[in-house]
């Protein structure tokens, strides 16, 4: 069956400093992966996708993603955080074998520390 | 500019109530969902459509009818069914479904208070 984990409920890094949020996924055939944000009382803006073409993705922002798939991981990251970064952030899977069903992760928060 | 455009931002219900959430979308996008959203729960998907005058029920239909009676436009009625509709309601379209899912334009939100 399909589904998608992030393992982390709430991440907290100091201003300038590495950003990593992690995401799990599995999928019984080649899924599509996506990362979304969301700021506060908006909707969700697309970070990035990984629909089978290069494994390493870069996003807005200076946001990328790699597709692992022996690891079955499609992790964000970020080399320096900046405060507009705070925000909560979805992974998303998608495939045809799942029925074409959209998944998301239940979310992280990212804080960002001054 | 091309969206989605949510109204409105913030709704109030009263035991008993039906109220409608609007969603209007100028992509000229065939599909369009609604969601709703609680906290440390992510998108729970409500309905989705594909096509005009076509709709399938979601993960949590129950309490919850939709239209499409044009491409433009998807809006949610929360009945008096629904028992705990306090929650943010997200709209969202795509280009397609899954598959060759290209990702969602979402709309701002409403945000949906019993009182």
């Amino acid at each position: 069956a399909q589904s998608v984990t992030q393992l982390d409920s709430h991440v907290s890094v100091s201003e300038g400093t590495p950003v990593l949020l992690r995401c799990n996924y599995s999928s019984s055939y080649s899924p599509s992966l996506f990362w979304y944000v969301q700021h506060p009382n908006k909707g969700l803006q697309l970070l990035l996708k990984y629909t089978s073409a290069a494994t390493l993705v870069k996003g807005i922002n200076g946001f990328e993603a790699e597709f692992k798939k022996s690891e079955t991981s499609f992790h964000l990251t970020k080399p320096s955080a900046h405060m507009s970064d705070a925000a909560e952030y979805f992974c998303v899977v998608s495939d045809r074998a799942g029925g074409d069903k959209i998944i998301f992760g239940k979310g992280t928060r990212l804080h960002i520390l001054p | 500019d091309g969206g989605i455009t949510q109204s409105p931002k913030y709704l109030f219900r009263k035991e008993g109530q039906n109220v409608t959430l609007s969603c209007e979308q100028n992509l000229n996008h065939d599909a369009m969902y609604w969601y709703r959203q609680d906290p440390g729960q992510g998108l729970r998907l409500i309905y989705y459509s594909q096509i005009v005058n076509d709709f399938q029920k979601g993960d949590i239909a129950e309490g919850y009818s939709v239209s499409r009676e044009k491409k433009e436009s998807f809006p949610l009625t929360v009945t008096s069914a629904q028992k705990n509709p306090t929650a943010f309601y997200l709209c969202a379209s795509s280009i397609v479904r899954g598959g060759d899912y290209d990702g969602y334009t979402f709309g701002s939100g409403t945000r949906l208070t019993v009182v």
